[in-house]
């Protein structure tokens, strides 16, 4: 099985700054990558598939990159309704596996 | 607009079963792979398994292999989780989600108790 990692496993930041999210996959599995943020009580939302493409709706302010086994996640001007708990899962190969997950905090 | 709405869900006893049903509008259902994601209490989110568009093609979790089976009925727009021999470890919030790869919408869960 593809064994996802990401870090940090959560992140203290401030209104306004830049965050970057670390992916990393135990085998490569191309640009088969999504990333979903997650708020308690909240259904998931999908932020990007392969690796860089936007979601429709998802604003600009998120941004994808990576190929491979290193993937990244950027949300810049962070805002107050982007605190939530960040996911990266891979659907390379069955069965498909979510990482541990990122929880960004309101520093 | 896409709307995902989950139903089934409730307290079980361990080795009991439960039938989970995700009713599908705004889309053309029977176009679209579907896939079932759980988070335990405190815990990630989880792959649990995804059904092809005419359902010919499954994969499960290694964990829920041989004890829930996912089906779906393209007529009537529902996908479903049949879910047996139920294990505490089973406890969570099951979202079903539009998509076999990557999901692009998901309904709000459903929840599911394993406790004697």
């Amino acid at each position: 099985d593809v064994q996802l990692t990401q870090s940090p496993s959560s992140l203290s930041a401030s209104v306004g700054d830049t965050v970057t999210i670390s992916c990393r996959a135990s085998q490569g599995i191309d640009k088969s990558l999504g990333w979903y943020q997650h708020k308690p009580g909240k259904a998931p939302k999908s932020l990007i598939y392969l690796a860089s493409l936007l979601q429709n709706g998802v604003p600009s302010k998120f941004s994808g990159s990576g190929s491979g086994t290193d993937f990244t996640l950027t949300i810049s001007n962070l805002q107050p309704e982007d605190f939530a708990t960040y996911y990266c899962q891979q659907y390379y190969s069955y069965p498909f596996t979510f990482g541990p997950g990122t929880r960004l905090e309101i520093e | 607009e896409v709307q995902l709405v989950e139903s089934g869900g409730g307290l079980v006893q361990p080795g009991g079963s439960l039938r989970l049903s995700c009713a599908a509008s705004g889309f053309t259902f029977s176009t679209i792979p579907m896939t079932w994601v759980r988070q335990a209490p405190g815990k990630g989110l989880e792959w649990v398994a995804c059904i092809s568009r005419d359902g010919s093609e499954r994969h499960y979790l290694d964990s829920v292999k041989g004890r829930f089976a996912i089906s779906r009925d393209n007529a009537k727009s529902s996908l479903f989780l049949e879910m047996n021999s139920l294990r505490a470890e089973d406890t969570g919030r099951y979202y079903c989600a539009r998509s076999g790869g990557a999901p692009n919408y998901w309904g709000q869960g459903v929840l599911v108790t394993v406790s004697s």
